[in-house]
């Protein structure tokens, strides 16, 4: 009964394409993120919704682009997908009142060839 | 310069060892995450910390807020400890999670 589940877990794909991550989460949370992890591991955030409200957009191409359809979920769809979109991709949730920090999903490895 | 400073970048210990890992950070917080990344990837919270300390079985977190510091001890470490600790701060008035580099502990039977 995973909390925080996102589809694919891998995803090779050829540059040009347009794919899509999905992600779940069941604890009721508030606020719900996409974080990309490149190469070096460094993580960043790249989007935040807060029951399906836009609350961060950091410098991230128009290529990206989340949608909430309710606060349960949160997809990242990305167009023409170039090699430098290669990296692995967390979706997570939080709720901030509760203390409890974040919760994160297992990660999504895209490999644009 | 990250805003978000962790060291050491590596540490590699024996099984029973005490570990520290530190974090200092440059800007105005109203919350510090400790986190752990599994070398399968997987991330998990630890700690949330806004001041003083937090214990969870042999994990202790602490922070400093006057000197921007914050510190997560292992004790009596174990291998399965062995992962990558990333310390992460939570700008005031922003939901916004700025990450440091991290700091890959290995603990050697």
């Amino acid at each position: 009964d995973t909390a925080v589940s996102q589809t694919p877990k891998y995803l090779v794909t050829q540059m040009g394409n347009d794919k899509s991550i999905k992600c779940e989460q069941n604890l009721g949370h508030d606020t719900m993120y996409w974080y990309k992890q490149d190469s070096k591991k460094f993580l960043k955030i790249m989007f935040s919704y807060n029951n399906k409200e836009l609350i961060i957009n950091e410098t991230v191409p128009n290529r990206f682009s989340p949608k909430s359809p309710d606060k349960a979920h949160l997809n990242l769809h990305i167009n023409s997908l170039e090699l430098g979109d290669s990296a692995v991709y967390f979706c997570a949730s939080s709720q901030e009142r509760s203390g409890s920090g974040y919760t994160f999903g297992s990660g999504t490895r895209l490999t644009v060839v | 310069k990250n805003e978000v400073e962790q060291s050491p970048q590596n540490l590699t210990a024996q099984e029973g060892e005490f570990i520290t890992i530190n974090c200092s950070y440059s800007v105005g917080i109203s919350a510090l995450h400790w986190l752990q990344q599994h070398p399968g990837g997987g991330i998990v919270s630890l700690f949330m910390l806004s001041s003083g300390k937090k214990k969870h079985g042999r994990l202790i977190a602490t922070i400093n807020i006057q000197e921007k510091h914050s510190s997560l001890h292992i004790t009596a470490s174990h291998p399965r400890d062995s992962a990558v600790y990333i310390c992460a701060v939570k700008r005031g008035g922003s939901e916004k999670l700025v990450f440091g580099k991290g700091t890959k502990l290995t603990v050697n039977p």
